[in-house]
């Protein structure tokens, strides 16, 4: 089964500043999607950006990146002007494209915190 | 954009009783998933739905049961809630692979 790795339980960014989330993914798969969720306190889990495999180039959604390197396994969230709004639980999630069984895998989270 | 709620919110029963959990979604999704989310714990696929009378157990064991009768509706049941069911519920649909959308969760304490 694919498992879905981020190492860093806690973050924290000051207000303006960019912050990285890491990632790492373990797949025997070619072609997937790549997913970064977040999550606020007590709210709802909304997508902030997505990446499939097949594509080279890195996806960007206004102030926020990913930096995803496929031979490594290895999907980043980088966070440019953090903004108090920013503070939430960050979920790295991998989508097989398989259509059968489970297809979602998701890691275990970082909280990040912004600092005013 | 896709509207998925789950209600209740927040749910505190004592042990032994009987809860459903509904989730309902607007849009049609064939697809449809119940998560359980513990802190600091990865989401964990408890059930999952492709369609209409389509059920499928999913990676976590659970004791609950779901249904699917109508394309709009999952709900989740437990026949006798137990301390160790505490935890937070969450209901997702999807329409096509690169898509997946949250409800707000359902927040449940077994007493």
């Amino acid at each position: 089964a694919q498992t879905v790795t981020q190492s860093q339980p806690e973050m924290s960014v000051q207000e303006a500043e960019t912050v990285t989330l890491s990632c790492t993914y373990d797949t025997s798969e070619s072609d997937y999607y790549l997913f970064w969720y977040k999550q606020p306190p007590s709210r709802q889990m909304i997508l902030v950006i997505r990446q499939e495999a097949y594509k080279q180039q890195n996806a960007t959604e206004n102030r926020f990146s990913v930096n995803f390197q496929k031979a490594a396994k290895s999907f980043s969230l980088k966070i440019s002007d953090s903004q108090l709004g920013d503070a939430a639980m960050y979920f790295c999630a991998y989508r097989s494209l398989l259509n059968t069984g489970n297809q979602f895998y998701f890691g275990t989270g970082t909280s990040l915190t912004v600092i005013p | 954009e896709a509207d998925i709620y789950q209600t209740p919110r927040y749910l505190v029963i004592g042990t032994g009783k009987k809860i459903t959990l509904e989730c309902s979604q607007t849009m049609g999704h064939d697809k449809m998933y119940w998560y359980q989310q513990d802190p600091g714990m990865e989401l964990h696929l408890i059930h999952y739905s492709y369609g209409v009378n389509s059920t499928e157990k999913g990676d976590l064991s659970s004791e609950s049961t779901v249904s699917r009768i109508r394309t709009e509706h999952f709900p989740l049941t437990l026949e006798s809630a137990r301390p160790s069911h505490t935890s937070q519920y969450l209901c997702a649909s999807s329409p096509r692979p690169e898509k997946l959308f949250f409800g707000s969760g359902t927040q449940l304490s077994v007493l």
